[in-house]
């Protein structure tokens, strides 16, 4: 089954406590990306990865990190989380043929900074 | 910069009941517009786009989007809806970067018996 996979789905942690959100996708797509969704403010894209070692920033960038070292994984990394990073995050996935905004989300990853 | 607004934040609604879930966007260039639906505890998934071609556009779970370009809107509808189509639904816009979406804050549609 095609499928984006994150983990862990929900985590609590404190704040300054390194994580990782995983994310793994089978399709064999080139495009990765990871967006947060906070009430009120829809999703907004953190950063984004074109190709295996190419990666950019997005809208809201600021405090995570991210590594693109095998073509099918794209972890998130919050080196010192903070209580503003409490939020939803989705990575999604798509083939890099063509521009037209048809993403496959994964089922999110509910973080909680306290 | 490419926006979109998502007109109500929720939407009762009862069953067999028809909706329209307004979205407006703003931009000075060629639009594509999507619609992704997200049910409860779980990702987003597409439910319809608009790239070119016919304004009326027809997506999964028979909901369908008219892209109106002097109203700048590209509103969600759906004739008859169902209990399961109760869930956030967010309105999209392809923006300058690469398959880069910016989203509406969402509407959470609601569907009472």
């Amino acid at each position: 089954e095609a499928q984006v996979t994150q983990n862990p789905r929900y985590l609590i942690t404190v704040t300054g406590k390194k994580l990782t959100v995983t994310c793994s996708q089978n399709m064999n797509h080139e495009y990765m990306s990871w967006y947060r969704q906070d009430p009120g403010l829809g999703l907004r894209q953190i950063y984004y990865s074109m190709n295996v070692e190419v990666t950019d920033k997005g809208d809201v960038p600021e405090g995570y990190k991210v590594s693109r070292k095998e073509k099918r994984n794209f972890p998130l990394i919050l080196e010192s989380p903070s209580p503003n990073q409490t939020s939803l995050y989705f990575c999604a996935s798509s083939w890099a043929g063509g521009n037209t905004g048809e993403l496959f989300f994964g089922e999110g990853s509910r973080l909680t900074v306290l | 910069a490419q926006s979109v607004t998502q007109l109500d934040s929720q939407v009762p609604v009862f069953e067999e009941a028809p909706v329209e879930l307004r979205c407006n966007y703003s931009s000075s260039v060629s639009v594509y517009l999507f619609w992704y639906v997200q049910y409860p505890n779980q990702g987003l998934q597409l439910l319809l786009k608009y790239l070119s071609g016919s304004t009326l556009v027809k997506g999964i779970n028979g909901f369908e989007a008219e892209f109106n370009k002097s109203q700048t809107s590209f509103h969600l509808r759906k004739p008859s809806v169902h209990i399961s189509d109760t869930a956030e639904y967010f309105c999209a816009v392809l923006s300058g970067g690469y398959n880069k979406l910016i989203f509406g804050a969402g509407t959470r549609l609601a569907v009472h018996p």
